[in-house]
């Protein structure tokens, strides 16, 4: 099977601008969640989808968003840019009980 | 916030030695689960131990779990320089709460 797709790889964008990140997950897995990686705050939990529906949440602000489709491909958006927003935003998926998680290579984010 | 706290934060060996991380968390689990990542890239799974196991096997990793202290162990054996990548613990509560909470990381560095 074909791993976790995310696209683009690299964005620079400049503060104040939107972004939309793409993930396609594994052929079958319905569950797919977005972490924020950066140095300071490590891995953190964004949000989770399953069948198009948001399941959790994590403690970001409202400029953060996503939605998944019925094939089970998922966006994410940031919205007014801030210098801070600048991490590695890695997608995952999960089809079974245990939520054991596969990862896509991630989106590097550079906000100038 | 982090749920797991990896022990030591790096580790440097040599090629052919033990290498031994360690994870502490705070609320009851379902299961654990060991990631690497090299070089922020996308992170791979390497193993899940489930809350009602203790000890578990996979190749050359040896990941053990004490839920009482709620601490778990990952163990590599006769290291290589290809393992060489920063390893986190993530903790899967269960329940109605989909996301996978991740310790900070251990960098772990073998020398050839």
């Amino acid at each position: 099977k074909a791993g976790v797709t995310q696209t683009p790889r690299y964005l620079i964008k400049t503060r104040g601008q939107q972004v939309t990140l793409s993930c396609s997950p594994i052929s079958g897995h319905r569950s797919v969640s977005w972490y924020q990686q950066t140095p300071g705050q490590g891995l953190q939990f964004l949000f989770e989808y399953f069948s198009e529906t948001q399941r959790n949440k994590g403690n970001f602000p409202g400029r953060f968003s996503g939605r998944q489709f019925s094939n089970s491909r998922s966006e994410m958006n940031v919205s007014t840019l801030e210098l801070g927003d600048s991490a590695l935003y890695l997608c995952a998926s999960s089809g079974g009980r245990y939520n054991e998680q596969f990862f896509g290579p991630g989106t590097r984010l550079t906000v100038l | 916030s982090q749920q797991g706290e990896e022990d030591p934060q790096a580790l440097s060996i040599q090629e052919g030695e033990n290498a031994t991380m360690n994870c502490s968390y705070k609320t009851s689990i379902n299961n654990l689960q060991w990631y690497r990542q090299n070089s922020g890239r996308g992170l791979v799974h390497l193993i899940l131990i489930r809350s009602n196991e203790r000890e578990k096997h996979s190749g050359r990793l040896r990941v053990t779990l004490d839920t009482s202290k709620k601490s778990s162990s990952l163990l590599i054996t006769a290291s290589r320089a290809a393992d060489t990548a920063s390893y986190f613990c993530a903790t899967f509560s269960g329940g109605s709460n989909y996301k996978l909470t991740f310790g900070k990381g251990t960098l772990l560095t073998v020398n050839p």
